[in-house]
């Protein structure tokens, strides 16, 4: 099955501090879904994106779906510590309802 | 909220075994989806359905079976359990607008 490119694979940054990852695919999708997962526990949806070029918030969230409908982009604003876990990517073209998975992106807080 | 919640969050079997997951979804879904999780690999489809009694093969079904008897119940079997089939599970539902919503997982352990 196909696999997205998620990057960076792991952020270790400061408290307060922005945070930006992308996830690349050779196939065009439908949606994009950016999910986090805390250690042990089942990956929770923070964003979901439909539509080429939207860009769509939840709280310090910000997500895009890219405009070639090949990538999307996740920012964290002003990170705090709960923040730390890991961030994936999913995309889907609607066919099967088949989703993607990228491999994540670790991010550590430091206080 | 949604709700999906698998029966077990930790369980230790030995090889040869006959193991049952069950993933119970309160929102009348139609799609439900098992997920392997493994570092360094993320989240790969094992089984998906999108009606009680449908079921089709994801990218890895060797070695499992998936039974759907009632719309909110997707239960995954692994006939007789190897190490190389501990990991942690993960099931998830979705609606007709595809957003994929998880359990908090199992982590399954073969000894």
């Amino acid at each position: 099955g196909q696999q997205l490119n998620q990057s960076p694979q792991s952020m270790f940054i400061q408290e307060g501090e922005d945070v930006s990852m992308n996830c690349t695919s050779s196939s065009i999708f439908n949606t994009w879904l950016w999910y986090k997962q805390d250690p042990g526990e089942g990956p929770v949806l923070l964003i979901a994106l439909y539509k080429a070029g939207e860009l769509t918030s939840n709280g310090r969230l910000t997500a895009q779906f890219g405009i070639t409908r090949k990538d999307s982009f996740l920012n964290i604003s002003a990170s705090i510590p709960s923040d730390v876990g890991i961030y994936f990517c999913a995309g889907s073209s609607n066919t099967g309802n088949q989703f993607y998975f990228g491999t994540g992106t670790s991010l550590t807080v430091i206080p | 909220d949604v709700k999906v919640t698998q029966s077990s969050r930790y369980l230790v079997k030995r090889t040869g075994e006959k193991v049952f997951l069950e993933c119970v979804q309160d929102m009348d879904h139609e799609n439900m989806f098992w997920y392997r999780q493994d570092p360094g690999l993320g989240l790969r489809l094992i089984y998906f359905s999108y009606d009680v009694k449908m079921k089709e093969k994801g990218d890895i079904p060797e070695g499992y079976s998936v039974s759907r008897e009632k719309k909110e119940r997707f239960s995954l079997i692994l006939e007789s359990a190897s190490t190389n089939q501990t990991s942690m599970y993960l099931c998830a539902s979705s609606p007709p607008t595809v957003t994929q919503y998880f359990g908090p997982g199992t982590r399954l352990t073969v000894l």
